[in-house]
């Protein structure tokens, strides 16, 4: 299992951007998948999920309005579009694979390395 | 949203101690708990799910128990590879949340 992030750097206040994650080594289309991230020195923050079939989608309070995940399951990719970007949104975003296909229960039993994100002027 | 209190924050051991870290939810969360093992610059590795069950490749000596709203991670004779953070989660409701972390550190 590779998940391989990227898009991350460093944007504005106020600016968007978007985050992928590119996944192999697995049937992409039968897991759900998640973003969590981790400010720099703190703990890890839940921020998003989508079901296996794109068809449920869960974003925490903090992003929501904000943030939007989705995938294409076609190219085995995930996606964080992220908009009206705040400083507290600094921090490195992993992709994380889900051991199920439904946001129900959420054991992710793999991660990407991550990609940093930096809202700064 | 359901808190996760861990304790302690850091805990300094030896090599070959025991130590165990502890984990308690704001409100019934059945085994619906996760254990991570996150080491400087690395991404988080799942240790074990559902409160006891050890994930494939992870050594025996990691232990997880409780249900309800108590839980704990052991790990017997602590290796050097081993020093670490440890993060609790639970995955019992949306948001899902995290622990805030237990920092093993060598003595």
């Amino acid at each position: 299992v590779q998940l391989v992030e990227s898009g991350g750097g460093l944007v504005q206040p106020g600016g968007s951007l978007r985050l992928s994650c590119s996944a192999s080594g697995f049937t992409f289309s039968n897991h759900a998948l998640h973003w969590v991230r981790q400010a720099p020195g703190r703990g890890l923050e839940y921020v998003s999920g989508i079901s296996s079939n794109g068809g449920d989608r869960y974003h925490a309070d903090v992003v929501k309005g904000r943030f939007t995940i989705s995938r294409d399951n076609a190219e085995n990719t995930l996606y964080l579009q992220m908009t009206s970007l705040r400083p507290a949104d600094t921090a490195v975003y992993y992709c994380v694979k889900d051991e199920g296909r439904w946001l129900t229960i959420m054991i992710p039993d793999y991660w990407g390395q991550g990609t940093l994100l930096t809202v700064s002027s | 949203d359901i808190q996760m209190t861990q304790s302690p924050s850091s805990l300094s051991a030896s090599v070959g101690d025991s130590v165990t870290v502890t984990c308690r939810a704001s409100q019934y969360i059945s085994n619906y708990l996760n254990w991570y093992q996150q080491k400087p610059g690395r991404a988080p590795k799942l240790l074990i799910s559902s409160a006891s069950n050890l994930r494939s490749g992870v050594p025996s000596r990691f232990t997880g128990s409780g249900s309800g709203t108590d839980f704990s991670l052991t790990i017997s004779s602590l290796q050097p590879e081993d020093f670490a953070t440890y993060y609790c989660q639970q995955s019992y409701s949306t948001p899902w949340t995290f622990g805030h972390g237990t920092k093993v550190e060598i003595k």
